[in-house]
Formats: structure tokens, sequence, C-alpha cells
């Protein structure tokens, strides 16, 4: 049974702070490794990763993978208040498009 | 407005009800899903219509059932459901075959009371 687990579960960060967020998993036949934001009801792509090692960025939001290792880290910098959200990681296996979601992390950004 | 539109946004109904989520995806995608969110768990999938199959997890109750007439639009059914069955219940679609991210509805707020 594919298994995610994301760490920490909530975090309460000042505006300007910078982030980490953890993601670990364990996955058969592993495909790719997602990251959403969820902020009110629907959770929003942020990134899909399929390769160790090679950062996807987006504005202040980066991200990695390590297939070795089998985690993967979302680092926000200079955090504003509208970073708060539940910020959800996935896993798909070569079985077909479903995803395994890890449980979330809580993230508020106080100004 | 994420191309994925779910209704109602809220619902409430009693135990002995019978009612349904609608959702439909304006995206062109091939595969259509149903995840429940309940407090402080993880997203759980319940139903996947995937290339017009439906792909089915096993431990989903038989008090939802799913209908999928065409890749544009899914339904769950809903009938006799019990209080724990309250959550926020999440349509996403994707396509298949190149290996997209699931795009995610707003969600249905169900309350059984």
């Amino acid at each position: 049974e594919d298994k995610v687990v994301q760490s920490p579960l909530s975090l309460v960060v000042h505006e300007g702070d910078t982030v980490t967020l953890n993601c670990s998993y364990e996955v058969t036949n592993f495909r790719s490794l997602l990251w959403y934001k969820q902020e009110k009801k629907a959770p929003t792509f942020l990134f899909m990763l399929t390769s160790s090692g090679i950062e996807k960025k987006s504005g202040r939001l980066s991200s990695i993978l390590d297939k070795k290792e089998l985690f993967s880290i979302l680092n926000i910098t200079a955090t504003q208040t509208g970073d708060s959200a539940v910020y959800l990681c996935a896993v798909v296996n070569n079985a077909g498009n479903m995803l395994t979601f890890g449980g979330g992390t809580r993230l508020m950004v106080k100004p | 407005e994420t191309g994925v539109t779910q209704t109602p946004r809220h619902l409430v109904m009693g135990m002995t009800n019978k009612k349904s989520l609608k959702c439909e995806q304006h995206l062109g995608h091939n595969a259509m899903y149903w995840y429940k969110q309940s407090a402080k768990k993880p997203l759980e999938l319940m139903f996947v219509y995937s290339l017009e199959e439906r792909v089915e997890n096993n431990s989903v109750p038989s008090r939802f059932s799913p209908e999928c007439p065409n890749s544009s639009h899914l339904f769950l059914h809903l009938h006799t459901l019990q209080p724990e069955d309250s959550a926020l219940y999440l349509c996403a679609s994707s396509q298949e075959d190149r290996n997209s991210p699931l795009h995610f509805g707003n969600g249905t707020r169900l309350t059984v009371t």
C-alpha cells in the first residue's frame, strides 16, 4: 500500500520567513510526486516532480525530489499571509493515475 | 474557476434521505474522481472513472454509488448515510494518458444529521 507522510503537521511563521515542508513516501513503481495548495476548498496544483535533483520553481515557491531517499521538500521564501494554506503532497504509481495523499501541512503566516 | 464545477456547494441531509452530488468538468479530460476529505484525515480516493471504465476502491460502503454518464459528468448518489459520512467531497479530473495533474472542484460540504 502506497504511503505519504508530511511534516510538520502545522507551522506558524511571520511574514518574510522562509519555510520548508517535508514529504516522505513509500510507493510501488513510483511515477510522480505532486504538491497542491488548499486554501478553502479546491486543492490547486503547484508542482509535479518525476526526476531526482531537478528543482522546480514558481516565484517564491520551489520543490525538489530525492528518489533515492524517497522524499520531497517544498520551500517558500519571503512568506506572505496569502501563503497561509494546507499544503498537500501526493504520489502516483504506475498502476494508474490515482493519487495517494499525505495528511498535509497547515501553514499559517502571521503579519 | 478551476474548470471543474461541483454542485451543490453545501448539503445537509438526514440519514434516510437520498441525494446526489454532481460534478462537471470543462477541461476535456478523460478521467474523473471522487475524493472524501474528513477532518484530520488525508484525502481518501473513493472512485475513479478512467476512459469510461470504473475503478473502485473496495472499502467504499455501498451507500455511495457513483455514476459517470459521459466523460464530462460525474455523480455521487447518496442514500441512508451515517453522521460519520459528513465531510467535504471533492471531484477531480485529469487527462489519463498524459500523466497530467488532477484538477479539483471546490467540493460539496456534506453534513449528515
